[in-house]
């Protein structure tokens, strides 16, 4: 049962242009999602994350919207940099609870 | 920077055998998670942990599975008999306030391997 989906296993974006990850999720309960970067042989570190009360987060470089009606979110990084180069995985949650659900990750390459 | 550390970094067992995964989550964290991902899935959560009890667990951890803080300082994983698809990376993470209301950090993770 996944409920929560990333269709995209992997990205390449050239350094300097817009990186759009997406996700999508099937559990309308969910109403907290946040974004995590991953490397290799590390944990996952938070990016951003974003309420079902907003539309839009935005955090330097990085902006997540949210799109309810369509149970989609999408992370916008801009510009990319090779240091980006990592999965991103988004994640979702339901107030009260304390089980994050993970999406399957996207692995992202910026090009140098 | 705190952070959240985890030993091993590498468990290799038998099947059968019990093993235990420790975290040093941040010191004035006050919740408790523990994760795994199998090689090139999704990371899934197991339990979570406040108050010296399970707050929520997932349907993965059952009987072979506990979680225990037995100091003020570590949380632990244990698996009391392991199974071959219990292989995976292990991550442990922690928030100072409840989930939604502050960002988990993670530790590097354990990668157990079963034999």
């Amino acid at each position: 049962d996944q409920q929560v989906k990333q269709n995209s296993p992997s990205l390449s974006v050239q350094e300097g242009r817009i990186s759009i990850l997406n996700c999508d999720y099937t559990n309308s309960m969910f109403d907290y999602f946040l974004w995590y970067k991953k490397y290799p042989a590390e944990g996952p570190t938070f990016l951003i994350s974003i309420s079902s009360i907003k539309d839009k987060n935005e955090d330097g470089r990085f902006t997540v919207f949210l799109n309810k009606s369509a149970k989609h979110l999408s992370l916008h990084i801009v510009p990319s940099q090779p240091g980006d180069s990592a999965v991103y995985f988004c994640a979702a949650l339901t107030s009260g609870t304390y089980k994050y659900i993970f999406g399957t990750g996207t692995r992202l390459k910026v090009l140098a | 920077e705190p952070e959240v550390t985890q030993t091993p970094s590498h468990q290799v067992t038998q099947m059968g055998q019990e093993v235990i995964l420790r975290c040093v989550p941040i010191s004035n964290h006050l919740y408790f998670y523990w994760y795994r991902q199998i090689l090139g899935q999704k990371v899934e959560f197991l339990v979570s942990f406040y108050n010296n009890e399970i707050s929520e667990k997932s349907e993965i951890f059952d009987d072979q599975f506990s979680v225990e803080r037995p100091d003020g300082s570590n949380f632990t994983l244990k698996i009391r008999s392991t199974k071959l698809e219990d292989s995976a990376m292990y991550f442990c993470a922690s928030t100072r306030q409840g989930p939604g209301r502050d960002t988990q950090y993670f530790g590097p993770g354990t990668r157990l391997t079963v034999l």
